[in-house]
């Protein structure tokens, strides 16, 4: 099955640092999507992107939807250990059809 | 937020046996689900779309004999995983759009283990 190229595939980060990770697709979407994944949980939706150029933020986090619609990023800003965890970007056509995910981001926070 | 909740969230069999899972949309309506697997840190891979009133559509490689999938109502979709193979264990999510095209929620997921 497809899959979107999303990197880095895993980051080690001293508290109080910004993290940036980035997905990337050969097609276009028109939702784009990060989640958060726990160990053994189902991923939890951190923010959505619907807009070409959208950039949204949700308390320290912040992504933007890029304007070729190929592309997204993800920034966290002051981490914190609780930020440890999988990041997965996603990308979705239309509302009813299924997500399209990436590799994965697995970030450790150092205290 | 809605919520869509999965049974069992883990569960152990014996190779040969059937595994039935399912997936709940507890308080939206749901005429599509999809089913997910995850094998270990791997990301998550779409196996079906589940249909209400009407068959499943599988990807390419899932075998529809194998994992068959039953969306009898407009909020329960059940995979049952048909003469389990220890490669058949995986972590099996499922996913909920609500009605008509709305934001997909995801279930707690189900930790299948064939021994």
């Amino acid at each position: 099955g497809q899959q979107l190229n999303q990197s880095p595939q895993s980051m080690f980060i001293q508290e109080g640092e910004d993290v940036s990770m980035n997905c990337t697709s050969s097609s276009i979407f028109n939702t784009w999507l990060w989640y958060k994944q726990d160990p053994g949980e189902g991923p939890v939706l951190l923010i959505a992107l619907y807009k070409a150029g959208e950039l949204t933020s949700n308390g320290r986090l912040t992504a933007q939807f890029g304007i070729t619609r190929k592309d997204s990023f993800l920034n966290i800003s002051a981490s914190i250990p609780s930020d440890v965890g999988i990041y997965f970007c996603a990308g979705q056509l239309t509302g009813n059809t299924p997500l399209v995910f990436g590799k994965g981001t697995r970030l450790s926070v150092i205290a | 937020g809605a919520v869509v909740s999965q049974h069992p969230s883990r569960v152990i069999c014996k190779s040969g046996t059937s595994v039935k899972i399912e997936c709940r949309s507890l308080d939206f309506q749901a005429t599509t689900m999809f089913w997910y697997r995850q094998f270990p840190k791997q990301s998550l891979m779409l196996m079906a779309t589940s249909n209400e009133g009407s068959k499943a559509t599988y990807e390419q490689g899932v075998e529809k004999d194998k994992f068959l999938i039953n969306h009898a109502s407009l909020t329960l979709s059940t995979l049952t995983v048909t003469s389990a193979h220890p490669e058949d264990s995986s972590f099996y999510i499922c996913s909920a759009p609500e009605d008509p095209a709305g934001e997909q929620y995801f279930g707690p997921g189900t930790r299948l283990t064939v021994t």
